[in-house]
């Protein structure tokens, strides 16, 4: 199984500064032939399912504000979030879809 | 749009099946190019993929599940079902239904991009 890492465990970043999320795979995620990296983030906030935001390391999904912004290749990826807002407040995960079983990082809770 | 809605006991004894069914509204299982699948999530495991399939397809395991766990489809009534066999505490966990994106490639290589609000189960006699 690819396993996935996260780091900080939390992080509280003031409003409107910036927050910086760590993922990384124990195998990279990044496949050869279609130059393709299959890697997600999402987020959750309490009492609610993930939301997806960011496929393909670093593709946003249609409506997510482009604060959010992904990075990283092979096995090193990042999330960052330019600006927080209150709103952003949530555990923010990442998934590696390149093999099964799909397996998920541990979460980043980010507070204010 | 689509949604995606959990049904289900939430309470169910040891050893025995755990059953969930996924109601789909706003798209066609069986006219979709999607796979749909079940996520769990428990504060001692996390996120943990269950399984999925493909209507027209085939259906896949986490293998850490495999010999407990089938996924299966009603297309008249757009829903599809998790069984989970013998179950024991470690399986109380928030269990969702989720769709994973099509990207044209036909393969369920893709991240999961609408998902049920979930339904919590606890094992317990």
């Amino acid at each position: 199984d690819i396993v996935m890492t996260q780091s900080p465990d939390s992080l509280a970043v003031s409003l409107g500064e910036r927050a910086t999320i760590n993922c990384k795979s124990n195998k990279s995620v990044l496949y050869g032939s279609n130059k393709k990296t299959y890697l997600a983030w999402y987020q959750q906030k309490p009492g609610q399912p993930p939301k997806l935001l960011i496929n393909w390391a670093f593709t946003r999904e249609y409506g997510v504000p482009d604060r959010f912004s992904g990075s990283g290749s092979e096995t090193d990826f990042t999330l960052t979030i330019s600006s927080l807002q209150p709103e952003d407040v949530a555990v923010y995960y990442c998934q590696q879809y390149y093999g099964t079983p799909f397996t998920f990082g541990p979460g980043t809770k980010v507070e204010i | 749009q689509l949604q995606l809605q959990e049904s289900g006991p939430g309470l169910v004894k040891p050893s025995e099946t755990l059953s969930l069914t996924c109601k789909v509204s706003g798209a066609s299982i069986s006219g979709s190019t999607c796979y749909w699948g079940w996520i769990r999530q428990s504060p001692a495991k996390g996120l943990e993929w269950i399984g999925n399939f493909y209507y027209s397809g085939n259906t896949y395991y986490n293998a850490s599940l495999k010999s407990r766990v089938a996924i299966s489809v009603d297309a008249s009534k757009n829903q599809f079902s998790l069984r989970l066999s013998y179950v024991t505490a470690a399986d109380t966990a928030v269990y969702y239904c989720a769709r994973q994106a099509d990207d044209g490639s036909g393969t369920y290589y893709n991240p999961f991009d609408s998902w049920g609000q979930g339904t919590l189960v606890t094992v317990s006699s």
